[in-house]
């Protein structure tokens, strides 16, 4: 039973490219979540998707940001015109629809903008 | 707003050692309480869960109990390894919360 999938694991981005991440949930999991883990720090909630629909991006940065659970395939997290301060590890986690409160993480993308 | 205050590390111990990570919250309501741990270059795992009061959940020696009158859930092992040196996430999960809220992290770091 595969856990969540993320990749790449490791991204490299020059400042003012895009960084696109995935995430695959674990099987029968309905829901999605984005997190930010900054040096030194705890992780910050950026944004809970269920299929087609964002349900809360209230911890998103209102610019260059965006997410998307498509009915086909992975959640994509899309990093326009990255800057310095977008190094982070980025992780996902998943849900099932009964337990919400219970995610499970993958292994995380780190980002690095040169 | 809710929030997770857990105390500040490194922790160092020795292997065999009894330890202890504090772990505060504020929260309105009854939140769910949970203990996650990542190890160097990882995601993070869920150690052990609660989801009320006077609840323990428990996990490969870890243990750690919901006590509401300190909203507390501090997190105890009785005899450490080296292979439990990690940084472990106190977070919570509001009644009427769609997200996990973490706490900064503890590094714990256990010598042979």
């Amino acid at each position: 039973n595969a856990g969540v999938m993320q990749n790449p694991r490791h991204l490299v981005r020059r400042r003012g490219q895009e960084a696109r991440l995935r995430c695959s949930p674990m099987k029968g999991h309905s829901h999605v979540y984005w997190y930010r883990q900054l040096p030194e720090e705890g992780l910050k909630f950026m944004v809970y998707l269920q299929k087609e629909n964002i349900i809360d991006e209230s911890g998103m940065p209102k610019e260059r940001f965006s997410a998307e659970f498509p009915k086909e395939g992975p959640s994509i997290l899309r990093i326009q015109q990255v800057v310095r301060g977008d190094s982070a590890a980025y992780f996902c986690a998943s849900s099932p629809y009964s337990a919400k409160e219970t995610q499970y993480f993958g292994p995380g993308t780190r980002l690095l903008v040169l | 707003g809710n929030s997770v205050t857990q105390m500040e590390g490194p922790v160092t111990l020795s292997e065999e050692a009894f330890l202890t990570i504090n772990c505060t919250y504020t929260a309105t309501g009854y939140p769910s309480l949970f203990w996650y741990v990542q190890y160097p270059g990882e995601g993070l795992q869920l150690l052990l869960k609660a989801t009320k009061a006077d609840d323990k959940g428990s996990n490969k020696g870890f243990e750690a109990t919901y006590r509401k009158e300190t909203t507390s859930f501090h997190l105890e092992k009785g005899s450490v390894q080296v292979s439990d040196s990690a940084v472990y996430f106190c977070a919570l999960y509001g009644q009427a919360g769609t997200a996990l809220i973490f706490g900064k992290g503890t590094t714990l770091s256990v010598s042979s």
